[in-house]
C-alpha cells in the first residue's frame, strides 16, 4: 500500500531563516505530487505541483519554492522566512495511468515563524 | 476557473443528530472528492465520487454532476465526527483540484 511522510511535524523559525520540508511517498511509481498550505482557520491553497522529476508549476507568486529532485522526493524551499509564511503544510499525492484520481495527503508541518 | 462554494459555514449538533452538507460547483466537473479534517489537522479520505451514490457505514455522499453539487450525510453524530468538511472538485485530464472553504461541524455530548 501507498504511504506519505512529512517532516518535521512541527518548526519554529525566525524570520529570515532558510527553510527545507520535505515530503516523500512509498509504494507508487511516477505519482503527481502537490504542496498545499492552509492558515489558520482557512482552506487550503494549492502552492506547487509536480508531474515528473524536475517538472514544478506555481499556482502562486510567493517567497517559497519547490523541487523534485526524485520521483518519489519533493522539496519545499524559501531562502528567507517571512511572517506570513506561517501556517499548515501539507504535501499530497495522486496516481497517474489510472481511471481514479483521488488525491491522498501525508500529516503535515505546522510552521510558525517568529 | 472553478469555483466551489460549501454550505454550510458551520453547523453545530448534538450527539446522535443527522447532517446534510453541501457542495455547490460552477462548472461540469469529473472528479469530486469529500475530505475530514480532524483536529490534528489530517486530511482524510471521505469519498471519491465524480457522480452517484456512496454509503460508508454512518456517512453516505451523493453527486449530481448535471446539476453541479454534491451532498455528504452524516446519520448519528458522533463527537468524533468533529471538524472540518471539505469538498475538493476537478477535471480528471487536470492535475489539479479545486478546494471549497469547508464546513466546520461540532457535535456536542
Amino acid at each position: 500500500s501507498q504511504t506519505i511522510h512529512q517532516w518535521p511535524a512541527t518548526l519554529v523559525q525566525p524570520v529570515g531563516s532558510p527553510l527545507s520540508l520535505e515530503c516523500t511517498v512509498e509504494g507508487t511509481s511516477n505519482p503527481n505530487l502537490y504542496w498545499y498550505r492552509q492558515a489558520a482557520g482557512r482552506g487550503l491553497q494549492l502552492l506547487f505541483y509536480s508531474v515528473g522529476i524536475g517538472q514544478i508549476s506555481s499556482e502562486v507568486p510567493q517567497n517559497l519554492s519547490a523541487s523534485r529532485p526524485q520521483d518519489r522526493q519533493f522539496i519545499l524551499s524559501s531562502k528567507k522566512l517571512l511572517l506570513s509564511d506561517s501556517g499548515f503544510y501539507l504535501c499530497a499525492w495522486r496516481a497517474t495511468g489510472r481511471t481514479s484520481y483521488e488525491q491522498y495527503f501525508g500529516p503535515g508541518t505546522r510552521l510558525t515563524v517568529t | 476557473g472553478i469555483q466551489v462554494e460549501q454550505s454550510p459555514p458551520d453547523l453545530i449538533l448534538q450527539e446522535g443528530a443527522n447532517s446534510t452538507l453541501r457542495c455547490n460547483f460552477s462548472d461540469s466537473v469529473n472528479n469530486l472528492q469529500w475530505f475530514h479534517q480532524n483536529p490534528w489537522g489530517q486530511l482524510i479520505n471521505l469519498f471519491y465520487i465524480p457522480s452517484g451514490t456512496k454509503q460508508n457505514g454512518r456517512l453516505s455522499a451523493t453527486t449530481v454532476a448535471t446539476e453541479r453539487y454534491s451532498l455528504l450525510y452524516i446519520s448519528s453524530s458522533q463527537t468524533t465526527d468533529s471538524g472540518v468538511y471539505f469538498c475538493a472538485v476537478g477535471y480528471s485530464s487536470a492535475s489539479k483540484i479545486i478546494f471549497g472553504s469547508g464546513t466546520r461541524l461540532s457535535i456536542r455530548p
